[in-house]
């Protein structure tokens, strides 16, 4: 099982719809978690940070379930500038601040 | 602050050839990360350094590669000797303590 797994998508949606992805990971012991955005033939971008208690940023919200191993983030009123590949991101557990990344996401927003 | 710096931007060279890549990673950053981003592999964790002293060097692919950390604001990826399946992305990140990592603009290497 791979630590960190998301589907590859891609996910094609309208202007203006809310997207949601789902990452899960391995390390119950997994300290930090990020989403990361990736735009093609540049370098990934750190995108929001991921809190027990949820976290908002404008249209975009991250969340964490412990319990389940899960991260996701919603993305609201999606735009045409939000197309890009979003990466989850998990610093793994004990005295290790590595950082492993899923394969990413494809989003594509239609005009 | 400049965010992290790689150089070379782009690097084309022919196989058997020894390459080697910078990075500054931002000042203050207390751990270092190599990267390398294929289409077919992803996002792949070569190296990573905190404090100046690697850490975990188990994606490193093989002896051809190398990477050191001599100060603070300066580490370097060797690849001797190059072979055409080297080529891909190579990115430079840096982060402090648990925090997320910035990643340089990256060294696209093509090895012919």
């Amino acid at each position: 099982r791979k630590e960190v797994e998301q589907d590859p998508g891609p996910f094609n949606v309208p202007e203006g719809a809310t997207v949601a992805f789902n990452c899960t990971y391995s390390n119950s012991a997994s300290q930090s978690f990020f989403w990361y955005r990736q735009d093609c033939r540049k370098e990934p971008k750190l995108l929001m940070s991921v809190y027990s208690s949820g976290n908002e940023d404008g249209r975009f919200t991250a969340q964490l379930n412990r319990a389940s191993q899960y991260i996701s983030l919603l993305i609201r009123d999606s735009k045409l500038s939000d197309s890009a590949t979003y990466l989850c991101v998990v610093i793994a557990g004990g005295a290790t601040n590595k950082l492993i990344f899923g394969t990413g996401t494809l989003l594509a927003v239609q005009p | 602050d400049a965010g992290v710096i790689q150089s070379p931007r782009h690097e084309v060279t022919e196989m058997g050839q020894e390459v080697t890549l910078r990075c500054k990673p931002i000042s203050g950053h207390n751990s270092l990360f190599w990267y390398r981003q294929t289409m077919m592999r992803g996002l792949e964790l070569l190296i990573y350094f905190n404090n100046n002293v690697p850490i975990d060097d188990s994606g490193m692919p093989e002896d051809r590669f190398s990477a050191k950390m001599p100060n603070a604001s300066f580490s370097t990826l060797k690849i001797q000797p190059s072979e055409p399946r080297d080529s891909a992305v190579y990115f430079c990140a840096s982060s402090f303590q648990n925090g997320g990592a910035y990643f340089g603009p990256g060294t696209r290497l093509t090895v012919t």
